[in-house]
């Protein structure tokens, strides 16, 4: 069965502290993989993705994530954090169309940055 | 990345009385568009697939009667919500499929008083 799993559902970290934050996926066919970032009251924006080749997948706002396939995961790191992360981070998968069209999403992790 | 828009970004309604979501895609035909509800604090939940020129797949408990979902053209899908009560009230998000992405509109706000 397709599915996302987010380990932790809420993270406290100082600002200036290295985060990361787990993702594992299960998923019958080749992964395309979505991390996204929600603000309060606010739609999904896109921080990274990874569809193939170089396991290390570069975002915005100086986010990255490594796909780990022996692992099933994909794990958001930034090295330091900033008061303005503070958001919800939701891990998504899905796959080429031809395998499906839904998207599968993990809970979400809450992210709170302590000054 | 592609646009999707949808209107309106907040909207109140009475209880009993229908509301009408608009999801647009900018810059792309989708023929694929998803319906999403969020409610606090909690993750997406998808409501339903709509496929352009065809009737829209629910998932297992939505009812689709209530939550009418039209896709007419290859960049708008609409959602009404019929008969409105109190416990509709949540955050819609809509999502249009490219071939490899999708991509999110900013949200709906309804609230039924």
């Amino acid at each position: 069965a397709q599915s996302v799993t987010q380990p932790d559902i809420h993270i406290t970290v100082s600002e200036g502290a290295s985060l990361e934050l787990r993702c594992n996926y299960s998923y019958g066919a080749t992964p395309y993989l979505f991390w996204y970032v929600q603000s309060p009251g606010q739609g999904l924006q896109l921080l990274l993705k990874y569809f193939s080749g170089d396991t290390l997948v570069q975002g915005i706002k100086g986010f990255e994530a490594e796909f780990k396939r022996s692992q099933s995961s994909f794990n958001l790191r930034k090295p330091s954090v900033h008061w303005s992360d503070a958001a919800e981070y939701f891990c998504a998968v899905g796959g080429p169309t031809n395998t499906g069209n839904q998207f599968y999403f993990g809970t979400g992790t809450s992210l709170t940055v302590i000054p | 990345g592609a646009v999707v828009s949808q209107h309106p970004s907040w909207v109140i309604c009475k209880s009993g009385t229908s509301v009408k979501i608009e999801c647009r895609s900018l810059d792309f035909q989708a023929t694929t568009m998803f319906w999403y509800r969020q409610f606090p604090k909690q993750s997406l939940m998808l409501m339903a697939t709509s496929n352009e020129g065809s009737k829209a797949t629910y998932e297992q408990g939505v009812e689709k009667d209530k939550f009418l979902i039209n896709h007419a053209s290859l960049t708008l899908s609409t959602l009404t919500v019929t008969s409105a009560h109190p416990e509709d009230s949540s955050f819609y998000i809509c999502s249009a499929r490219s071939v490899r992405e999708q991509y999110f509109g900013p949200g709906t706000r309804l609230t039924v008083t």
